[in-house]
């Protein structure tokens, strides 16, 4: 199936652990990004790589570390978890303009 | 500071009528307009694309936009129950890349 897919689907875990969240895409996009959606279902972009080259890096603590591979993964690794992280994190691909999103990443910080 | 704006809702409308979902963008130069429907517990679905002044139609669904009063429009024909979910409404926004900028969402609730 042609898709963007992130894994995991679901992450618990404590305070001040180190986590990584994948994402590919088969698309064939050059662009991809990584996007945070809190309580209140605001979806606010952290980052966005077009080529593997990261173009887009918003106020985003430093603990969160985009990387890309390829053109077609974006994974996200956060350090130092905090409380304040717990969300459901989107990774979306683009051909250029729209973004079609994975079906997201809820990460719960206890 | 905002960049797309929308009225979080909830709206509610009876089954079979039209609803209307608004929302505001304060970039200027933005080109591309979008609509996506976000059911609860799933990703958001691109359900309407515009990119031109005036209204596009696809099934029940019209996009309207008017750039010069920064104001994109989605109507909802013979709404169902089904069509019962948050909308989002995202702009691009110049400055070299396209960057998608959701707005807070309006949530819909068709009740029969």
């Amino acid at each position: 199936d042609t898709a963007v897919s992130q894994t995991p689907k679901y992450l618990v875990t404590q305070m001040g652990n180190d986590k990584s969240i994948k994402c590919e895409q088969n698309l064939g996009h050059d662009t991809m990004y990584w996007y945070k959606q809190d309580s209140k279902k605001f979806l606010k972009i952290m980052f966005s790589y077009n080529n593997k080259e990261l173009i887009i890096n918003e106020t985003v603590p430093n603990r969160f570390s985009p990387k890309s591979p390829d053109k077609a993964h974006l994974n996200l690794h956060i350090n130092s978890l905090e409380l304040g992280d717990s969300a459901v994190y989107f990774c979306a691909s683009s051909p250029g303009t729209e973004a079609f999103f994975g079906q997201g990443t809820r990460l719960t910080v206890v | 500071q905002k960049e797309v704006e929308q009225n979080s809702g909830p709206l509610s409308v009876p089954e079979g009528a039209i609803a209307s979902l608004n929302c505001t963008y304060s970039d200027r130069g933005s080109q591309s307009f979008f609509w996506y429907r976000q059911y609860s517990g799933k990703s958001p679905e691109l359900i309407m694309s515009i990119y031109s002044n005036g209204d596009k139609e696809d099934g029940r669904f019209t996009a309207q936009l008017n750039k010069a009063s920064q104001y994109v429009s989605l109507l909802i024909r013979d709404s169902q129950p089904s069509d019962s979910a948050t909308y989002l409404c995202a702009a691009t926004f110049s400055g070299g890349y396209n960057k998608l900028i959701f707005g807070a969402g309006t949530r819909l609730a068709v009740h029969p």
